[in-house]
């Protein structure tokens, strides 16, 4: 099945630094990419949705200047956590969808987990 | 809005018994999606329903979609340790490049 990779599994910061999360469709191409964020024992918030060749289109609420994203290529779209600060920590996950369209699945990455210090 | 409500939000129980997890919406979805989550990973879906009214097995997992599409429920039987974990469920949002929306899911813990 297809497969979405993220990079790091998890990571650990320092206030005021900035930190990269990577997500990799790693055997197909995904013109969409999904950012969800997961604060323990919660559900899924979708933060935004990331499109090749475009800016990303943030949900209410999140800030596009703190959360960069950047989808460069088919394969691969980053999310950026820019001066992060405690209340950033959380568990953020990645989505592609393996068609075009709105009916193909939505595969999840394994996510990534950030502590900020 | 499409807003998914979950029920219960906690759930714990024993070894061999029966359980129910509720989905709920005011809206209509073309379909609705259930995932099961581990700690520390990503989610993993278990089932598509798509159709109103339909029902889907999956072992001892029974997916509902309710007739108007609004709602939809998971059945375990016999339930497992192996079960423990947060279920979701999530319908496409129209409004967000057809991501996601999830419910806030429903932690279950099988104890042996």
């Amino acid at each position: 099945g297809a497969v979405v990779s993220q990079h790091p599994s998890w990571v650990i910061c320092k206030s005021g630094t900035s930190v990269k999360i990577e997500c990799r469709s790693l055997d197909f191409q995904a013109t969409t990419m999904f950012w969800y964020r997961q604060f323990p024992k919660q559900s899924l918030m979708l933060m935004a949705t990331s499109n090749e060749g475009s800016k990303a289109t943030y949900e209410q609420g999140v800030e596009k200047d703190k959360f960069l994203i950047n989808h460069a290529s088919l394969t691969l779209s980053t999310l950026t956590v820019t001066s992060a600060h405690p209340e950033d920590s959380s568990f953020y996950i990645c989505s592609a969808r393996l068609l075009q369209g709105t009916t193909g699945e939505l595969f999840f990455g394994e996510g990534s987990r950030l502590t900020v210090l | 809005t499409q807003l998914l409500e979950q029920s219960p939000q906690f759930l714990s129980i024993q070894e061999g018994e029966n359980l129910t997890v509720y989905c709920n919406s005011s809206s209509v979805f073309s379909s609705l999606q259930w995932y099961r989550q581990e700690p520390g990973e990503g989610p993993v879906l278990l089932v598509t329903v798509v159709t109103g009214g339909e029902v889907k097995k999956l072992k001892r997992l029974t997916f509902q979609f309710g007739d108007a599409r609004k709602d939809s429920s998971l059945h375990i039987t016999a339930a497992q340790p192996g079960d423990t974990g947060l279920y979701l469920c999530a319908g496409l949002n129209s409004n967000s490049g057809y991501a996601l929306n999830f419910g806030k899911g429903t932690s279950l813990l099988v104890t042996p």
